[in-house]
């Protein structure tokens, strides 16, 4: 059964910082992987997604890889802001049998930037 | 703009009533998910529906129950046979094969028990 593992859970950051989140999955056999910000609650907001064949994917500010022979992705977060305060997640997605496709979630890393 | 919508943002249930969460999409997504979040647990799969008139069972299914009976709607109901619904419930939806495009979340509700 596939898992998510991410680290830290926690991450407190001063304002203008450059920062790592790491996600790390047991099964490599990977459709695609990807990244959510949620807000205290709030829904899920998609960050980037990085498909299995894929190195890299990058948005803005943010930057995401994809090792999938290790089981690993990070995302990289340059300039961190106030705004980026928020827990984030990581998903990937597999292939389940019978045309079902399974989305399995690490438990996220909380973010605090601090002005 | 297309997304999808939940509803209520909040909902009570008292002891032993059932209560039914909306989740709506405009997405044109074949498949549709209902998923709980708890407090350092993360998110776990409660029911999918691939397809019009199909839904499969996801890891925690018991004391919930869903429909399928538009594309655009997968409402789910909290039964009295759910022993601990207070959560936060997620809905989210993606093409038939999710590969290149990933999956769409709506905003949750927050169910508590009174």
């Amino acid at each position: 059964k596939q898992e998510v593992t991410q680290i830290p859970a926690a991450l407190s950051v001063p304002e203008g910082e450059n920062l790592v989140l790491n996600c790390s999955f047991t099964d490599s056999a990977i459709y695609n992987l990807q990244w959510f910000r949620q807000d205290p609650g709030k829904g899920l907001t998609s960050l980037l997604l990085i498909q299995s064949s894929q190195r890299e994917q990058t948005s803005g500010r943010l930057n995401a890889s994809l090792d999938k022979s290790s089981g690993r992705s990070t995302l990289y977060i340059a300039a961190s802001q106030p705004g980026d305060s928020a827990t984030y997640l990581c998903a990937v997605v597999a292939y389940s049998g019978a045309g079902s496709y399974q989305l399995t979630f690490g438990k996220g890393t909380k973010l605090s930037v601090i002005p | 703009d297309g997304g999808i919508t939940q509803s209520p943002k909040y909902l009570f249930r008292k002891e032993g009533q059932n209560v039914t969460l909306s989740c709506e999409q405009n997405l044109n997504h074949d498949a549709m998910y209902w998923y709980r979040q708890d407090p350092g647990q993360g998110l776990r799969l409660i029911y999918y529906s691939q397809i019009v008139n199909d839904f499969q069972k996801g890891d925690i299914a018991e004391g919930y129950s869903v429909s399928r009976e538009k594309k655009e709607s997968f409402p789910l109901t909290v039964t009295s046979a759910q022993k601990n619904p207070t959560a936060f419930y997620l809905c989210a939806s993606s093409r038939q094969e999710p590969s290149n495009y990933g999956y769409t979340f709506g905003s949750g509700t927050r169910l508590t028990v009174v």
